[in-house]
């Protein structure tokens, strides 16, 4: 089945205990992204990568980081956990963006918080 | 960042009502515009992307128009049935990134 998977679903944590949420795709595709949702604002994307190797900053990536080792794996990484990063993350993956018309497929989601 | 509008923020029609909800953006740097539909507890589900000035594209009950010139797109649900309570989000790509409205929340009721 076609599908993006996160890890864990769910977390809490404590400030400055560095954490990783997996995500991984078994449909091929090269955009990969990662989001995050807070109450009363739309997806806000954190960082984006265009393929291996190649990773890019979103509208928030203060905090966080990110690899693209391969095509399928892109996990966030939050070196040292703050409360305001407690949030809904969303990962998501297209066969491409640009010059495309492909959509994107989301994880589940995981709810982080950080206390 | 691209300021995305989403109207109404939300809205509660009867079951068997068609209804139609905004999406407003910047018209220049704009590549494409996506349409997602968003079940409470679940994932967003892709709907639309949407290219053309003009466009027009259906699935069901539901669809959508794009006008690139002015920067806005409709979404249009045609007698509106429970199972379309969500929310409906758009997300214009500009360059390589997405940018969210805040969507708009509907609710059907029976």
């Amino acid at each position: 089945e076609a599908q993006v998977t996160q890890n864990p679903r769910y977390l809490i944590t404590v400030t400055g205990k560095k954490l990783t949420v997996t995500c991984s795709q078994n449909m091929n595709h090269e955009y990969m992204s990662w989001y995050r949702q807070d109450p009363g604002l739309g997806l806000r994307q954190i960082y984006y990568s265009m393929n291996v190797e190649v990773t890019d900053k979103g509208d928030v990536p203060e905090g966080y980081k990110v690899s693209r080792k391969e095509k399928r794996n892109f996990p966030l990484i939050l070196e040292s956990p703050s409360p305001n990063q407690t949030s809904l993350y969303f990962c998501a993956s297209s066969l491409s963006v640009a010059g495309s018309t492909d959509t994107q497929y989301f994880g589940p989601g995981t709810r982080l918080t950080v206390l | 960042i691209l300021n995305v509008e989403q109207s109404p923020q939300s809205l509660h029609v009867q079951e068997g009502d068609s209804t139609n909800f905004t999406c407003s953006f910047p018209s220049s740097n704009f590549y494409a515009l996506h349409w997602y539909r968003w079940e409470t507890a679940k994932s967003p589900e892709a709907l639309f992307v949407m290219t053309l000035n003009g466009d027009e594209k259906k699935k069901g009950r539901i669809s959508a128009t794009l006008n690139t010139k002015e920067g806005y797109s409709y979404l249009y649900i045609k007698g509106s049935q429970p199972e379309d309570s969500a929310t409906y989000l758009c997300a214009p790509l500009a360059g390589n990134q997405f940018y969210f409205g805040t969507g708009t929340s509907l609710t059907v009721i029976p």
